[in-house]
């Protein structure tokens, strides 16, 4: 069974502090993304990356950064965390960057 | 640039009854791909269904069936019979055959089916 994986389902943190989420998939998946899902916006694209140490801005990157290392992980880093970043984080995997992706349950983040 | 409406916000049915999910999207391109996703309540999505622009058959799978009408720019989703357990958000997501990575979702919409 295929598998994403997120660091932690909740998360509260202060503002100003570094935050890190992440993300781990075991299906040898080229592709990873960082999406944050807020009521009556849907999802949209934080960060991709296509390759290890290959990264692509998405719709939204102004105040995250992302990490590839290796793989299977893909990690968001909010190098100051602010009251507007509280949302729900969602990973995903695909093979190519139009294949179906493969989700993790998400990272409710809040930050007060 | 490319964009992705789901007008409906939410949608309450009655076991048994039948729901259809609008999705309506928009882009200059003639080659892309569209998908719809479900997430139930555990909230992790899962894919249903991708749909490339050439392939204009309409599906069914199941209870699920999509309709694919390029001429309206819709991709339209329908339950048959619904169940308690179709009861989750629903997306719709298009991406550029040339954009790689670059997803655009909808709003999402709420179904929730009551016994």
């Amino acid at each position: 069974d295929v598998k994403v994986t997120q660091s932690s389902r909740y998360l509260v943190k202060r503002t100003g502090e570094k935050v890190f989420l992440e993300c781990v998939q075991d299906m040898d998946h080229e592709n990873m993304f960082w999406y944050r899902q807020d009521p009556g916006l849907g999802l949209r694209l934080i960060y991709f990356s296509y390759d290890v140490k290959m990264k692509e801005k998405g719709d939204i990157p102004e105040g995250y950064s992302v990490s590839r290392e290796k793989k299977e992980r893909f990690s968001l880093i909010l190098e100051s965390a602010s009251t507007n970043q509280t949302s729900m984080y969602l990973c995903a995997s695909s093979l190519s960057g139009r294949d179906e992706q493969y989700f993790g349950p998400g990272t409710r983040l809040t930050v007060t | 640039a490319q964009k992705v409406t789901q007008a409906q916000t939410e949608i309450s049915v009655v076991e048994k009854e039948d729901v259809t999910l609008d999705c309506v999207y928009e882009t200059r391109d003639t080659t892309y791909y569209l998908f719809w996703y479900k997430q139930p309540p555990s909230g992790e999505l899962v894919f249903l269904i991708r749909r490339n622009s050439f392939d204009e058959q309409n599906e069914i799978s199941g209870r699920y069936s999509w309709n694919f009408q390029k001429s309206t720019s819709s991709f339209n989703f329908t339950i048959t019979a619904s169940q308690v357990v179709d009861s989750a958000v629903y997306f719709c997501a298009l991406i550029l055959t040339d954009s790689w990575g670059k997803f655009q979702f909808g709003a999402g919409t709420q179904v929730v089916v009551t016994p």
